[in-house]
């Protein structure tokens, strides 16, 4: 069984603060998905990292997958309260593979 | 973009009685589609993987007569929870999977709004 171990679990920072979260694995990933999900609500894609060593960028969100694609990092710069969520990653393990594993969230508040 | 729908989004029932979730995959066809469940402040555990007219497989662990996977067209999947009882009330979602979509979007699944399961 593949796992994702995501840190921290939880984060609380005031508004203009940086993070990183991040999402870890022995195994091999074919690729690796980001998630935000709101309370009552399923989650929604941020981003898809396929290549190692890959960097994305969304806004103020900055998404890299390792070299070895075991893991990834999301990092938010100048975080406001609208980023407040659950950020989710996800690996796909290998080709022809659609499953996906996900790590357990990290629950971020980021407060006026 | 894709979009999921799922029906109802909550529901409360007795123990004993049985529950149907709906997911859709509304502007598109899905020959594949998958069933999570969420525990509150836990991640997506998935339950069990749902192709289009065959049988759904299954998550060790996950009772396959107690949580039944009906697929029987490319854009409607059901789960329907027999016997539910309190430890059943979860946050149930469903993805679906696009086959036609390229590039890194291959294995991308869009994912419903989940449906609130009350057991009382």
């Amino acid at each position: 069984t593949q796992l994702l171990e995501q840190s921290p679990q939880f984060l609380s920072i005031q508004e203009g603060e940086n993070l990183t979260v991040y999402c870890n694995s022995s195994s091999v990933f074919s690729s690796l998905q980001w998630y935000r999900q709101e309370p009552g609500e399923g989650p929604v894609l941020l981003v898809t990292v396929v290549t190692g060593g890959e960097v994305k960028k969304l806004k103020r969100l900055t998404f890299q997958f390792g070299d070895a694609r075991k893991d990834s990092s999301l990092h938010i710069t100048a975080a406001q309260p609208g980023d407040t969520g659950l950020y989710l990653c996800a690996g796909v393990s290998g080709a022809g593979s659609y499953q996906l594993t996900f790590g357990k969230g990290t629950k971020l508040s980021v407060i006026p | 973009g894709a979009v999921v729908s799922q029906h109802p989004s909550r529901v409360i029932c007795k123990s004993g009685t049985s529950v149907k979730i709906e997911c859709r995959s509304l502007d598109f066809q899905a020959t594949t589609m998958f069933w999570y469940r969420q525990f509150p402040k836990q991640s997506l555990m998935l339950m069990a993987t749902s192709n289009e007219g065959s049988k759904a497989t299954y998550e060790q662990g996950v009772e396959k007569d107690k949580f039944l996977i009906n697929h029987a067209s490319l854009t409607l999947s059901t789960l329907t929870v027999t016997s539910a009882h309190p430890e059943d009330s979860s946050f149930y979602i469903c993805s679906a999977r696009d086959p036609l979509a390229g590039g890194s979007s291959y294995n991308e699944q869009f994912f419903g709004p989940g449906t609130r399961l009350t057991v009382l």
